[in-house]
């Protein structure tokens, strides 16, 4: 059954404590591995997609990284302003599925 | 500024009524598609469009339509069939159809059922 796990389910730093967030999947035939962000009450913010084992891309204090089971989302001296939930969702041609979100707090 | 619009922000139903969910993208994209998001569950797809004039069934669309005659809207009714439709609805769209394009949110529309 195609699954997508993402832990832990929510994560509390100081700011400034760097962490990661895992994304555990398995799609068959996954094209695609998406990050978002989402804030309360609203829609989910676009971050990444990376499409094959070995890929980073970063865009200021994330870095997502994919191997063939799973993707990480790491986070560099967080900031109060990074908390939100951090969703992740595996794409293959006939489908998109989401985990359920990493609940992300950063304290000052 | 570029991009996709969900009305109204708060939607409130009684039993027994139908409501229609509005969904308008101006980014070109051929691909529109319906989640609902509930608390503890990943987002759930309802219905997805391709092209216009054309939509099929996500896992969950029981209780609900949709039509997609223009290409920038793909508005989502829920009917008095949806036995649950308390939930956070979010309408996406991609640039081409299917699902290893990366999609595009919109800022949702949170229906209560009275």
């Amino acid at each position: 059954e195609d699954q997508v796990t993402q832990s832990p389910e929510a994560l509390r730093l100081q700011e400034g404590e760097s962490s990661s967030l895992n994304c555990s999947y398995t799609v068959s035939g996954l094209r695609g591995l998406f990050w978002y962000r989402q804030d309360p009450g609203k829609g989910p913010e676009f971050l990444f997609t990376l499409y094959s084992a070995g890929e980073e891309k970063e865009k200021e204090r994330l870095k997502a990284t994919l191997t063939k089971k799973e993707s990480f989302l790491h986070i560099t001296a967080p900031k109060p302003e990074d908390s939100a939930t951090y969703l992740c969702g595996g794409g293959a041609t006939n489908k998109l599925i989401f985990g359920t979100g990493t609940l992300l707090a950063v304290q000052p | 500024d570029g991009g996709i619009t969900q009305s109204p922000k708060y939607l409130f139903r009684k039993e027994g009524q139908n409501v229609t969910l509005s969904c308008e993208q101006n980014l070109n994209h051929d691909a529109m598609y319906w989640y609902r998001q509930d608390p503890g569950q990943g987002l759930r797809l309802i219905y997805y469009s391709q092209i216009v004039n054309d939509f099929q069934k996500g896992d969950i669309a029981e209780g609900y339509s949709v039509s997609r005659e223009k290409k920038e809207s793909f508005p989502l009714t829920v009917t008095s069939a949806q036995k649950n439709p308390t939930a956070f609805y979010l309408c996406a769209s991609s640039i081409s159809p299917g699902f290893t394009d990366t999609q595009y949110f919109g800022p949702g529309t949170r229906l209560t059922v009275l």
